[in-house]
């Protein structure tokens, strides 16, 4: 375990579904990450937040809803997938905004949208 | 065109060779961060690093941030090695690039 723990390991959804990963840190880092990581494609940051506000979202469609109820909890609600978004989905989270220090990642959600 | 470009994209070497893996990127940095990759996703940092080397064990990073360069050497390497090597570089605005990865496979 790195210290941060992602929920679950492995996630199959039909494209009406509705479901969420979950991300849990509890090594007092103050901002947290969502990463999309596709076959062969280098990872893609998809959201960022410090200090439980959200600050970065880089474009991605609002079928992805990020949360982040406090600063050790992440959550990425989906609905209405395509089968595209399946992937590796990676939380990580750091000590400083910047990702300077202490970055560290979950083990990751794999997702397929069926 | 990749900001991150990283070579080899694959690599097998034999138990106890010294492995090299190089990272070039466009942009403009204040850090570097190798990650490993092991099977079944998990991500781990290697290194952050902004300048001149850094050794863990038997690791090895370098970076010239003139050249825009970096180098991940892995001594008397070992089949526990075996993963993808990700080079990331950020810049003071949060911003991490990512390159695709280097396969490393090493044989017993």
């Amino acid at each position: 375990e790195t210290g941060v723990t992602q929920t679950p390991r492995h996630l199959v959804m039909g494209m009406t579904n509705k479901k969420s990963l979950k991300c849990e840190q509890h090594l007092g880092h103050n901002a947290m990450y969502w990463y999309k990581q596709s076959a062969k494609k280098p990872l893609e940051l998809m959201f960022v937040y410090n200090f439980k506000e959200q600050t970065e979202n880089n474009s991605v469609p609002s079928r992805f809803s990020p949360e982040c109820p406090n600063s050790s909890h992440l959550f990425l609600h989906l609905h209405t997938l395509q089968p595209e978004d399946s992937a590796l989905y990676l939380c990580a989270s750091s000590q400083d905004p910047t990702g300077d220090y202490g970055y560290t990642f979950g083990s990751g959600t794999r997702l397929t949208v069926v | 065109k990749n900001e991150v470009e990283q070579s080899p994209q694959n690599l097998t070497a034999q138990e106890g060779e010294f492995i090299t893996i190089n990272c070039s990127y466009s942009v403009g940095i204040s850090a570097l961060h190798w990650l490993q990759q092991h099977p079944g996703g998990g991500i781990v940092s290697l290194f952050m690093l902004s300048s001149g080397k850094k050794k863990h064990g038997r690791l090895i990073a370098t970076i010239n941030i003139q050249e825009k360069h970096s180098s991940l050497h892995i001594t008397a390497s070992h089949p526990r090695d075996s993963a993808v090597y990700i080079c990331a570089p950020t810049n003071t605005g949060n911003q991490f690039y990512f390159g695709t990865g280097t396969s490393l496979t090493v044989i017993p």
